[in-house]
């Protein structure tokens, strides 16, 4: 089992509906929870940042965090086709190094129709 | 003005060669980081340099070699390429003190190898 698990899509919606991005882990020692925009053939760009359980919104996005259950989501209301994108989690624990190593989830491919 | 940039952005080379990518930030950061996005889109740590100092290596073979010759830059060298090297690579940086969730990524180096 993959530390972080993230379904890869592809996810495609009309213009105008509500997003919803999951992503699973499986190490307790997580900390921080990202959320990163990644266009094709572009790095990957941060878009939101979490550190406890709960939700924090960001304009459209809002980033929602249960660590209980391991489980993390993004959800984009009122979707553009400018939305189109790949989107990655990514978490970040203490390294054996004493700094702060990212590990990513797949990437979800987005597509938004006008 | 570009925050992380690196150069090439794309590389087509044989087996066997050398060949060497170039990465500078000029935000500031004193941390910047090399990952590795394969062919399935994973996104993985290779290396981490704080104040020109490696401080995550991860489990990658020898023929690759970073160097910083100064907190803006981070050069990754890469010794006898073989096909599985084809990836795309990209630079990242970051304040220390931010590592945990605030990186940003280059638009990275598309290495094709044959």
């Amino acid at each position: 089992q993959k530390e972080v698990e993230q379904d890869p899509g592809p996810l495609s919606v009309p213009e105008g509906a509500i997003v919803s991005l999951n992503c699973t882990y499986s190490n307790s020692a997580f900390q921080y929870f990202m959320w990163y925009r990644q266009y094709s053939r572009k790095g990957p760009e941060l878009l939101m940042y979490t550190y406890s359980s709960g939700n924090k919104e960001d304009g459209r996005f809002t980033a929602q965090v249960d660590k209980s259950s391991k489980y993390i989501s993004l959800f984009i209301r009122d979707s553009q086709p400018s939305d189109s994108a790949t989107y990655l989690c990514a978490m970040s624990a203490l390294g054996g190094a004493g700094s702060y190593q990212l590990t990513f989830g797949k990437g979800t491919k987005l597509s938004v129709i006008p | 003005d570009t925050a992380v940039s690196q150069t090439p952005k794309y590389l087509v080379t044989q087996m066997g060669n050398d060949k060497s990518i170039k990465c500078e930030q000029n935000l500031g950061h004193d941390t910047m980081y090399w990952y590795k996005q394969d062919s399935k889109k994973f996104l993985k740590i290779m290396f981490s340099y704080n104040n020109k100092e490696l401080i995550i290596n991860e489990t990658v073979p020898n023929r690759f070699s970073p160097k910083s010759p100064d907190k803006a830059h981070l050069n990754l060298h890469i010794n006898s390429l073989e096909l599985g090297d084809s990836a795309v690579y990209f630079c990242a940086s970051s304040l220390r003190d931010r590592a945990s969730y605030e990186q940003y990524f280059g638009p990275g180096t598309r290495l094709t190898v044959t």
